[in-house]
C-alpha cells in the first residue's frame, strides 16, 4: 500500500513560473523526503524534512510539512526547462531501517 | 566513485525463466534496497538488507529472493519469471547514519 499521495498527478507550466506539488500521507512519520526522477533514470534525493520541522529551503526548493494535516508541499521557484521530471514524496516511519514508502508522483513539464 | 550501478540495463525473459539482477555500490553503505516501479505508481519495496549477510522482506517480496554475500553487492533473483514481474527495478543504498537513499539507474525487465 502506498503511504503518500501526490497532487496533482501532472503539472504543466512555463519557464519562470513557480511549481507547487502536494503530498498527503496516512500514518505518523519520522521524516518525509522528496526525490526527482528524470525520464528513464534513477531517483535523486532533493530534500528531507523531519517530523519536528515545519519548513525547509534548499536553493530554489521550499518544503513545508504539516503533521496535523499529514501533508507536505514542495515549491520550486522560477522553474526551468531542466526541472522537467517526476517528483516523488517518500515517508519514513517506524524503526531505524528507514523503509521509505513512495507516492505515485507528480509529472512536471516546464515549457521554454 | 561510480555510486550505485545495476546490471543488466534491460532484459527480456520468457515466462518461467530465471535471472539475477546485480546491484553494486562503492560507497561502503550498510543498507541496500530493491524496489520495483510500475507505470503510474511510486516505487514499492521488494527486499532490503541492513548489512552483509542479512536480508528482510519488504512490501512486495513474493516471487523474488535476495542475497547480500558481500557488503557492496545486493542480488535480486527471480526463480520463475511471470508477466506480472514486468517492471523497472531500482536498487538503492544508504549509510547507517544518514537517511538519504542513493539510487541506481534501473533495470528494465520484460517478461513475455
Amino acid at each position: 500500500s502506498q503511504q503518500g499521495e501526490e497532487d496533482p498527478q501532472a503539472l504543466s507550466i512555463q519557464e519562470g513560473e513557480n511549481a507547487t506539488m502536494n503530498c498527503s500521507y496516512k500514518t505518523s512519520i519520522n521524516n518525509l523526503q522528496w526525490y526527482r526522477q528524470n525520464s528513464g533514470r534513477g531517483l535523486v534525493h532533493l530534500i528531507l524534512i523531519r517530523s519536528n520541522e515545519r519548513e525547509k529551503h534548499s536553493g530554489r526548493l521550499r518544503v513545508t510539512l504539516d503533521t496535523s494535516k499529514k501533508s507536505s508541499s514542495l515549491l520550486i521557484t522560477a522553474s526551468r526547462a531542466a526541472d522537467t521530471a517526476s517528483y516523488f514524496c517518500a515517508t519514513a516511519s517506524g524503526g531505524g531501517y528507514n523503509k521509505l514508502i513512495f507516492g505515485a508522483g507528480t509529472r512536471l513539464a516546464v515549457h521554454p | 566513485n561510480a555510486g550505485v550501478t545495476q546490471t543488466p540495463k534491460f532484459r527480456v525473459l520468457k515466462t518461467g525463466q530465471s535471472m539475477t539482477l546485480l546491484c553494486a555500490q562503492d560507497m561502503n553503505h550498510e543498507y541496500m534496497y530493491w524496489y520495483r516501479q510500475d507505470p503510474g505508481m511510486g516505487l514499492r519495496l521488494i527486499h532490503y538488507s541492513v548489512g552483509e549477510g542479512t536480508t528482510a522482506k519488504g512490501e512486495v517480496p513474493d516471487g523474488y529472493n535476495v542475497s547480500r554475500l558481500k557488503k557492496q553487492n545486493f542480488l535480486l533473483g527471480l526463480e520463475s519469471a511471470a508477466p506480472s514481474q514486468t517492471s523497472v527495478y531500482f536498487c538503492a543504498s544508504r549509510r547507517d547514519t544518514q537517511e538519504t537513499q542513493y539510487f541506481g539507474p534501473g533495470t528494465r525487465l520484460l517478461v513475455l
